[in-house]
């Protein structure tokens, strides 16, 4: 079964505070993405990366970085946190650069910026 | 502008009927559409997918239709069981985008004994 791992189930920052977040995939897996997700807004991609040191926007970047050195990893970065990225954030990965490829999810990072 | 909706209010049903999930969109032409079950506090859980050439995909209980002229995708799960109530997202594939998914809201699917 695919594994995708991610740090911290909960997590309380501070605006103003870097934050990082982390994710692993168990699976040899060339995509990997980062939502969020809020209610009535449904999830919504940050950023994506098919392969090592590759990066592309979502649809909502700002305010947001990633960084993949190894495969299995991929990390969100919130550079300067504000309290309107209070969120659920859901990392996930999928196999070939293909199309018709389901998308395995870790359980999210609740993040609370106060 | 481009658009997915799903049923925005949550579905209540009875232990033993059919539940019937709707999935719209506007504005895309999507090669592929998911579907993907989201228990409280965990990550979605790929269910089905369907191509835009298939019309119906059946997995045990589950079964998803795929119309392409009016832009519209249903998810049925009959014979439905509590242990079905969860969150129901549909998701897009675009063409040449890599595998890319645009998601739906959501519907709440709430199976009563």
């Amino acid at each position: 079964d695919v594994k995708v791992t991610q740090s911290s189930r909960y997590l309380v920052k501070r605006t103003g505070e870097k934050v990082f977040l982390e994710c692993v995939q168990d699976m040899d897996h060339e995509n990997m993405f980062w939502y969020r997700q809020d209610p009535g807004l449904g999830l919504r991609l940050i950023y994506f990366s098919y392969d090592v040191k590759m990066k592309e926007k979502g649809d909502i970047p700002e305010g947001y970085s990633v960084s993949r050195e190894k495969k299995e990893r991929f990390s969100l970065i919130l550079e300067s946190a504000s309290t309107n990225q209070t969120s659920m954030y859901l990392c996930a990965s999928s196999s070939g650069r293909h199309s018709n490829q389901p998308q395995h999810f870790g359980d999210g990072t609740r993040l609370s910026i106060l | 502008s481009q658009k997915i909706e799903q049923n925005s209010e949550a579905l209540n049903i009875q232990e033993g009927k059919t539940a019937t999930l709707t999935c719209n969109y506007t504005n895309y032409s999507p090669a592929y559409l998911q579907w993907y079950r989201q228990d409280p506090g965990r990550g979605p859980v790929f269910l089905l997918l369907i191509r835009e050439n298939e019309k119906e995909k059946r997995k045990e209980r589950l079964k998803v239709t795929f119309d392409t002229t009016l832009k519209q995708s249903l998810f049925h799960i009959t014979a439905s069981q509590p242990a079905d109530s969860a969150t129901y997202l549909c998701a897009l594939e675009i063409y040449n985008q890599g595998g890319k998914l645009i998601f739906g809201q959501g519907t709440e699917l709430s199976v009563k004994p």
